[in-house]
């Protein structure tokens, strides 16, 4: 049963231009997200993230909104550059128990083209 | 400084062998990791490792899957009686106490069972 959804498989987006990467949940234990990047060969190394009580956050080129009430969140990545192009993963943590783990989706493979 | 390090690379078995994955976190950090990338998948959580406590298991598949880790270090991750749809990429990550939202992954170990 995927908490995590990401629905999108693949996007691609002109270099300079808005990279937009979709993510839905279903658990609404969950109360801080992130968003990590991985290249091909390597591990996925952490981008941004941002936790349940606030609904925007913001590190350069990258913002992370939450919406609670859809279980929607979305990174946004303005202005997209070539060497953006990786997979993104959307992940989830409750908080609870297993403090620590996530949750992740699938992916979506972005290419930025020039 | 180092980041978390994992051996081998790539592990290519015979179906039925059992087989060990080996995990180096980053100095200090007390939680780790252990997660699974089927093709096509997101990142599947196997275990779960926080200081001394008694681990997170409930992630791993079956019985033949086992992990410890030593000294609150090194982790090794064990597969029994291999099967084919054990072929996957193994990831380690490793976290620490003040941020174990943030984890931080090695290159994974790509096994492939023939």
């Amino acid at each position: 049963d995927q908490q995590v959804k990401q629905n999108s498989p693949s996007l691609s987006v002109q270099e300079g231009r808005i990279s937009i990467l979709n993510c839905d949940y279903t658990n609404s234990m969950f109360d801080y997200f992130l968003w990590y990047k991985k290249y091909p060969a390597e591990g996925p190394t952490f981008l941004i993230s941002i936790s349940s009580i606030k609904d925007k956050n913001e590190d350069g080129r990258f913002t992370v909104f939450l919406n609670k009430s859809a279980k929607h969140l979305s990174l946004h990545i303005v202005p997209s550059q070539p060497g953006d192009s990786a997979v993104y993963f959307c992940a989830a943590n409750d908080g609870g128990s297993t403090l620590g783990r996530l949750y992740f989706g699938r992916g979506t493979q972005l290419t930025v083209w020039p | 400084g180092a980041g978390v390090s994992q051996s081998p690379s790539n592990k290519v078995t015979e179906k039925g062998k059992d087989v060990e994955l080996r995990c180096d976190p980053i100095s200090g950090h007390t939680a780790l990791y252990w997660y699974r990338q089927s093709l096509g998948q997101g990142l599947e959580f196997l275990i779960y490792f926080q200081g001394n406590s008694a681990p997170d298991k409930s992630g791993l598949p079956s019985d033949r899957f086992s992990a410890e880790r030593t000294g609150g270090s090194v982790s090794t991750l064990t597969i029994q009686r291999t099967q084919q749809e054990d072929s996957a990429v193994y990831l380690c990550a490793s976290s620490s106490q003040q941020a174990s939202y943030e984890q931080y992954f090695g290159p994974g170990t790509r096994l492939t069972v023939t």
